[in-house]
């Protein structure tokens, strides 16, 4: 079965960078994901595909400071010239056969 | 551009059935299935099932089938979730979305609809 698992909270300074981790359950390191952003009080928001060599393509209008990376079972957001805007929920989802799930989301604060 | 749009904001009693529409614009209704995300408040995102609007067919998620039917109408490029025997926990923000596998596909979302569950 799919499981995505994610850390429920990270936090990185105005301007830094960050990294978020999505790990795929095992027999599932090779499945590619998605990415979405959640800002407070609004719906979630498509940012990335990623595969498991580690290519992304991002959304219409997301812009280049995501980017998408990866390691073994494991799936990378990264953000760059973090802005207060970034500070949301972050969510991975991939797809098995007929069936979606999703990670259990990490809360990103940014100091 | 392509947009879902959901219906109003609904509050029902603990037994009723709800019905929350999702009308596609911008690409072809019948080429992409529509995806039901419901999500609990301050919880996470929580996949429900999708349907294939061109034939009709569906899957649920284990968790609510019986309870939940998704229908579309390809006339007015509208998808509909259905939920029945409403609990108080289901009250939950139910968005509906164009998800698709497809690498070059980008995913799009509805902007949601709150279904309050309350006597």
């Amino acid at each position: 079965q799919l499981v995505l698992t994610q850390s429920p909270s990270a936090s990185a300074s105005l301007g830094a960078s960050v990294k978020l981790t999505c790990t795929l359950s095992s027999g599932h390191s090779s499945d590619a994901i998605a990415w979405h952003q959640q800002q407070p009080e609004k719906g979630p928001r498509y940012l990335m595909k990623i595969k498991s060599d580690g290519s992304h393509i991002r959304g219409d209008g997301i812009p280049g400071r995501f980017s998408g990376s990866s390691s073994g079972a494991e799936r990378y957001l990264s953000i760059s010239s973090l802005q207060s805007e970034d500070e949301a929920a972050y969510y991975c989802q991939s797809w098995d056969t007929d069936s979606w799930v999703f990670g259990g989301g990490t809360k990103l604060t940014v100091l | 551009q392509v947009q879902l749009v959901q219906s109003g904001a609904e509050v029902k009693k603990p037994g009723a059935s709800v019905k929350v529409s999702c009308k596609a614009a911008g690409y072809t209704f019948t080429n992409y299935y529509i995806h039901w995300v419901r999500q609990a408040p301050g919880q996470g995102l929580e996949w429900m099932g999708w349907i294939n609007p061109d034939s009709g067919g569906t899957n649920y998620a284990q968790k609510f089938q019986g309870r939940v039917t998704m229908t579309r109408d390809t006339s007015i490029s509208t998808a509909y979730l259905e939920m029945r025997g409403l609990r108080s926990d289901d009250t939950a923000v139910y968005f509906c979305a164009r998800f698709s596998s497809a690498w070059f596909d980008p995913n799009y979302w509805g902007q949601g609809t709150l279904v309050t569950v309350s006597s």
